[in-house]
């Protein structure tokens, strides 16, 4: 199946730093990319759906100032959390949209740590 | 509002058993299903989806069954193994411009 690359895996940030999360797909072009957060033994939460040279689109109660997502190619979005605090420690994945027949293929995720 | 509900939370099976997830949607639109396998500190990876033309679709050991008249489909594992231990998610698509994931069920199988 197609590739989603998410880098990094595991961040550890002090409160106030930012922290920049990429997402590629690494074997096809991906028009739409999305990005989610997910809380330990909960379901995915949709903070955003990119599309390649257009703002991204939020979903309501995602502060769009404080994640930032930029989708400048057609393999690479990134999700960057400004000045991240402990409450936005979590595990964020990417996913993309595979030849626009609706299969989505996933990220490996990164759990994000704010001290 | 949860657009696509599921059930159980969690479910622990013998191994050799068939467990069975169940997913329940409402909106008459959606119109890909597919089923999600998580493992802990991983992405999510697509199993098997299914779209409401067809009432079963099997792949391996996962079928997926739908009932588009209940607005119910499921997904069985057949012969489960200690591996297939994981969370599951079933989601719901219409076009492909937004996926509604269900809140997942937990999945051990004991050997």
């Amino acid at each position: 199946g197609a590739v989603v690359s998410q880098h990094p895996s595991w961040v550890i940030c002090k409160s106030g730093t930012s922290v920049k999360i990429e997402c590629r797909s690494l074997d096809f072009q991906a028009t739409t990319m999305f990005w989610y957060r997910q809380f330990p033994k909960q379901s995915l939460m949709l903070m955003a759906t990119s599309n390649e040279g257009s703002k991204a689109t939020y979903e309501q109660g995602v502060e769009k100032d404080k994640f930032l997502i930029n989708h400048a190619s057609l393999t690479l979005s990134t999700l960057t959390v400004t000045s991240a605090h402990p409450e936005d420690s979590s595990f964020y994945i990417c996913s993309a949209e595979f030849g626009g027949n609706e299969k989505l293929f996933f990220g490996s995720g990164t759990q994000l740590s704010v001290l | 509002q949860q657009q696509v509900k599921q059930s159980p939370q969690s479910l622990i099976v013998q191994k050799g058993g068939i467990p069975i997830i169940n997913c329940a949607y409402e909106n008459t639109a959606f119109d890909y299903f597919p089923w999600y396998q998580q493992f802990p500190g991983k992405g999510p990876a697509l199993l098997i989806a299914i779209r409401p033309d067809v009432s079963e679709k099997k792949e391996g050991r996962f079928t997926i069954s739908f009932n588009k008249s209940a607005k119910q489909f499921s997904l069985h594992i057949m012969d489960s193994q200690p591996g297939d231990s994981a969370t599951y998610f079933c989601a719901a698509s219409m076009a492909g411009n937004q996926f509604y994931f269900g809140t997942g069920t937990s999945l051990t199988v004991i050997p």
